[in-house]
């Protein structure tokens, strides 16, 4: 069974600082690799798609990357702005579902960003 | 619209009375998907439609979880005999196609919190 983990739990950093949000599954067959952004009460906005034959993409200040081997998918997110603040979420696509594109999902990051 | 909308955004029920929880995708999305998260958690799979075929429903915990989507538009999800453990929000999402190779972002609704007295 298809597991997705995120480690931490929750992250604090200041304003302007580079970070790093992991992401790791146990099967690496998927078709692709999805991060999403939650903020308080809303529902979950896509951030990045990496299809597994991708090693990275790219949106603005966000990059994700995947390494589909080793079960690691991680987003950077630069120059960190409060409005950052909200909860991540990376979730997996897997092979074997026909058209059924159900997504696995980690139980997410929640990133504060201090002014 | 524009995006996915579930109706209602809030819905309290005591425990034991039927509730039904409203999804209108994206106008021409083939594929929705129906996910429970539970607070602090991720989502997790509950269902999938493609357009009126209730294909996948091996996420429904129990079968007072019926989902139904008639005319391959908007999806209902009822629970009956509410319990204290279905409290939770009820995401909705959808896609536009239904091939096994696709690589389409899924789109979510705001959810539907509903808490069970």
């Amino acid at each position: 069974k298809q597991e997705v983990t995120q480690i931490p739990a929750a992250l604090s950093v200041p304003e302007g600082e580079n970070l790093v949000l992991n992401c790791s599954f146990t099967d690496s067959a998927i078709y692709n690799l999805q991060w999403f952004r939650q903020d308080p009460g809303k529902g979950l906005t896509s951030l990045l798609l990496i299809q597994s034959s991708q090693r990275e993409q790219t949106s603005g200040r966000l990059n994700a990357s995947l390494d589909k081997s080793s079960g690691r998918s991680t987003l950077y997110i630069a120059a960190s702005q409060p409005g950052d603040s909200a909860t991540y979420l990376c979730a997996v696509r897997p092979i074997h579902t026909g058209a059924n594109s159900k997504l696995t999902f980690g139980k997410g990051i929640t990133l504060s960003v201090r002014p | 619209g524009a995006g996915v909308s579930q109706s209602p955004r809030y819905k309290v029920a005591k425990r034991g009375q039927d509730v039904a929880l409203r999804c209108d995708p994206i106008s021409g999305h083939v594929s929705l998907f129906w996910y429970q998260q539970a607070l602090g958690q991720g989502p997790e799979f509950l269902t999938y439609f493609q357009n009126e075929a209730q294909l996948d429903k091996s996420g429904l915990p129990s079968d007072r979880f019926f989902a139904e989507r008639p005319e391959g538009s908007v999806s209902t999800l009822k629970i009956q005999r509410t319990q204290q453990e279905d409290s939770a929000v009820y995401l909705c999402a959808s896609t536009s196609p239904g091939t096994e190779t696709s690589n389409q972002p899924q789109h979510f609704g705001d959810g539907t919190r509903l808490s069970i007295l």
